[in-house]
């Protein structure tokens, strides 16, 4: 089983829609968590930290339920340029590996 | 502030090969990091410097030597190139090792025939 795993999509909504994404990690030992954005072609770029007691930046919510070994991204009226694969992150304290989900991809249409 | 460079953008090498994938940033971080990106696979980190002169291995280390003479440069070298490493490479640095935010740089596609 991969350590991290996210729905590889695609998710196709309109502009205005609500979507949400989930990351699933395996090590029950992870300590840090994140959501990087990479464009089609581009390199990943960080989008949000998650914080145990969840983030809001803008449109964008993140999520984290250790009991349940997950992580979630929220995106509110979803726009044209939010169309993008989105990368789950996770990593343990101890160690400078990171683990990368494959990436879900968002598509927002007119 | 240029940030992450790599160069080259694009190389085409046949089997057997070797080459160079060079790696520069200006921020003066300590960690930097080299990445694979295959398709369906995610990012794969093949490896890991904490600072000059320190380097250690990733999950995929096989195939690829690294050295960090100075802060700025993390050069990636393919030793003898097979067509398994046709890839998208990455280079990322971060200031504080503990990915509170990495700079990743324009990538390297790589082609091996």
């Amino acid at each position: 089983r991969k350590e991290v795993e996210q729905d590889p999509g695609p998710f196709n909504v309109p502009e205005g829609a609500t979507v949400a994404f989930n990351c699933t990690y395996s090590n029950s030992a992870s300590q840090s968590f994140f959501w990087y954005r990479q464009d089609c072609r581009k390199e990943p770029k960080l989008l949000m930290s998650v914080y145990s007691s969840g983030n809001e930046d803008g449109r964008f919510t993140a999520q984290l339920n250790r009991a349940s070994q997950y992580i979630s991204l929220l995106i509110r009226d979803s726009k044209l340029s939010d169309s993008a694969t989105y990368l789950c992150v996770v990593s343990s304290g101890g160690s400078y590996i990171p683990t990368f989900g494959r990436g879900t991809s968002l598509i927002v249409h007119p | 502030n240029a940030g992450v460079t790599q160069t080259p953008k694009f190389q085409v090498l046949k089997t057997g090969q070797s080459m160079t994938l060079q790696c520069a940033q200006d921020m003066n971080h300590e960690y930097m990091s080299w990445y694979r990106q295959d398709p369906g696979m995610g990012l794969r980190l093949i490896h890991y410097s904490v600072g000059a002169g320190i380097t250690d291995q990733g999950e995929v280390p096989n195939g690829y030597n690294v050295s960090r003479s100075t802060t700025e440069d993390f050069p990636l070298r393919l030793l003898s190139a097979a067509p398994s490493q046709t890839s998208v490479y990455f280079c990322a640095s971060d200031a504080s090792g503990n990915y509170n935010e990495q700079f990743f740089g324009p990538g390297t596609r790589l082609t091996v025939l």
